[in-house]
């Protein structure tokens, strides 16, 4: 059973343009909703990460909205650049949980 | 500062045989854990390990094995290859105390079961 649902499984965007990612969750005890970042041969990174005190959080062009009431939440890259083409992972967990549930991931890519 | 390291890279094996795979974690970082990463299924977490102790475990059957070594390195054993086990195993350290959120990944271990 998948805890984190994630889509698009892909997505195309123009250089310049944003790319939404979205996610939602059924466990309310998590607590902890970060973004990984996977390029092609390596291991995901951290991109972003956010807590349900806040509704959004912003770095740079990344941006992660968070719904708690409809337990949803999602990643926004603005002005969408060609290196940004890679895999998403959104993820959740429980504080004191050292594992995270990732959602299928979304191959982002961007067209110069 | 070094990164995760995970050896071998790449490696093929045939069903019903074994294979182990190391993870050297970060420097100062005391928990490792193993994820398995599948186009279908994506990242799957396996197990945790802390202070040589595992803290946590995924639902993954009692083929799948690991250990932590006291110098926080650590290993996953997997007995019995099926060829579903074909995989990217990647391993992630932290500094482990409590979920400050990041977990860093090595470039994973590549199985090709046959």
């Amino acid at each position: 059973q998948q805890q984190v649902k994630q889509s698009p499984q892909s997505l195309i965007v123009q250089k310049g343009g944003i790319s939404i990612i979205n996610c939602a969750y059924e466990n309310t005890a998590f607590d902890y909703f970060p973004w990984y970042q996977q390029f092609p041969g390596k291991g995901p990174a951290l991109l972003i990460a956010i807590r349900p005190d806040v509704s959004e959080k912003k770095e740079g062009r990344f941006t992660i909205s968070f719904n708690k009431s409809a337990k949803q939440f999602s990643l926004h890259i603005m002005d969408s650049q060609p290196g940004d083409s890679a895999t998403y992972f959104c993820a959740a967990s429980t504080t004191g949980a050292n594992n995270l549930f990732f959602g299928t991931g979304t191959r982002l890519t961007v067209i110069p | 500062k070094a990164g995760v390291t995970q050896t071998p890279r790449y490696l093929i094996k045939t069903r019903g045989q074994q294979v182990t795979l190391s993870c050297s974690p970060i420097s100062g970082h005391r928990s490792v854990s193993w994820y398995q990463q599948t186009p279908g299924q994506g990242l799957q977490f396996l197990f945790e390990y802390f202070s040589e102790t595992q803290r946590n475990k995924g639902n993954f059957p009692g083929r799948f094995s690991g250990r932590q070594f006291s110098n926080s390195r650590s290993e996953m054993n997997v007995s019995t290859l099926e060829l579903g086990d074909s995989a990217l195993y990647l391993c992630a350290s932290s500094l482990g105390r409590t979920l400050s959120g990041e977990l860093f990944f090595g470039e994973g271990s590549r199985l090709t079961v046959l």
